[in-house]
């Protein structure tokens, strides 16, 4: 079973503080997301990354940054919280295969007070 | 620009009846695939089915079928004899390119939200 795991349910952090997301995949996979869920907005995609220290802009990429330095492991950085980065963020991990989905974590409700 | 849209926020429906919820998508790309996510109120993202834009005839997984025409640009989720664990929100996603230009990456829709009434 694949499992992708992210290192918090719940976070409370204040304005300017610097976090940090963990999300890690033991299926040995290529791909790693990271999006945040907003109501009436979807998913949207933030980076993404294919290979060990290779990182993709998504579409809201503004007050993020990423790393991945193990092909297991893609961290999420809010360089300095505020409030508007209040929100559910997604991990997911996928093979290279075009027909296979991506499998997700549980996800990390993040509040920036 | 590659787009999916989910026209219905919310839906109710009957226990043991069927339920469609829509979902159009826009794209330039002749090789494209389609997902159908399930998120309960726990959160997580839960697979249904999938879609491939060559295959020739609709997905089924269980009570989970698509009705996919290609013509319209439409893959809607069909979910047959509701349950009451099936209120959840789902979401319709499309991943472009094939092969070397596959990044995986996924485009969602907005969400439908379901209630089965008992």
């Amino acid at each position: 079973d694949v499992k992708v795991t992210q290192s918090s349910r719940y976070l409370v952090k204040r304005t300017g503080e610097k976090v940090f997301l963990e999300c890690v995949q033991d299926m040995d996979h290529e791909n790693m997301f990271w999006y945040r869920q907003d109501p009436g907005l979807g998913l949207r995609l933030i980076y993404f990354s294919y290979d060990v220290k290779m990182k993709e802009k998504g579409d809201i990429p503004e007050g993020y940054s990423v790393s991945r330095e193990k092909k297991e492991r893609f961290s999420l950085i809010l360089e300095s919280a505020s409030t508007n980065q209040t929100s559910m963020y997604l991990c997911a991990s996928s093979p290279p295969d075009f027909s296979d989905t991506q499998y997700f974590g549980p996800g990390t409700r993040l509040t920036v007070l | 620009a590659q787009k999916i849209t989910q026209t219905q926020p919310g839906m109710f429906v009957q226990e043991k009846e069927a339920v469609t919820l829509d979902c159009t998508y826009d794209t330039s790309d002749p090789s494209y695939g389609l997902f159908w996510y399930k998120q309960p109120s726990s959160g997580e993202m839960i697979f249904l089915i999938y879609q491939g834009s060559y295959d020739q005839q609709n997905a089924t997984e269980g009570r989970y079928s698509l009705n996919f025409q290609k013509a319209r640009k439409s893959a809607n989720l069909v979910i047959s004899a509701s349950q009451l664990g099936d209120s959840a929100m789902y979401f319709c996603a499309m991943r472009e390119g094939y092969g070397s230009s596959n990044t995986g990456k996924l485009i969602f829709g907005q969400g439908t939200t379901l209630q089965v009434k008992p």
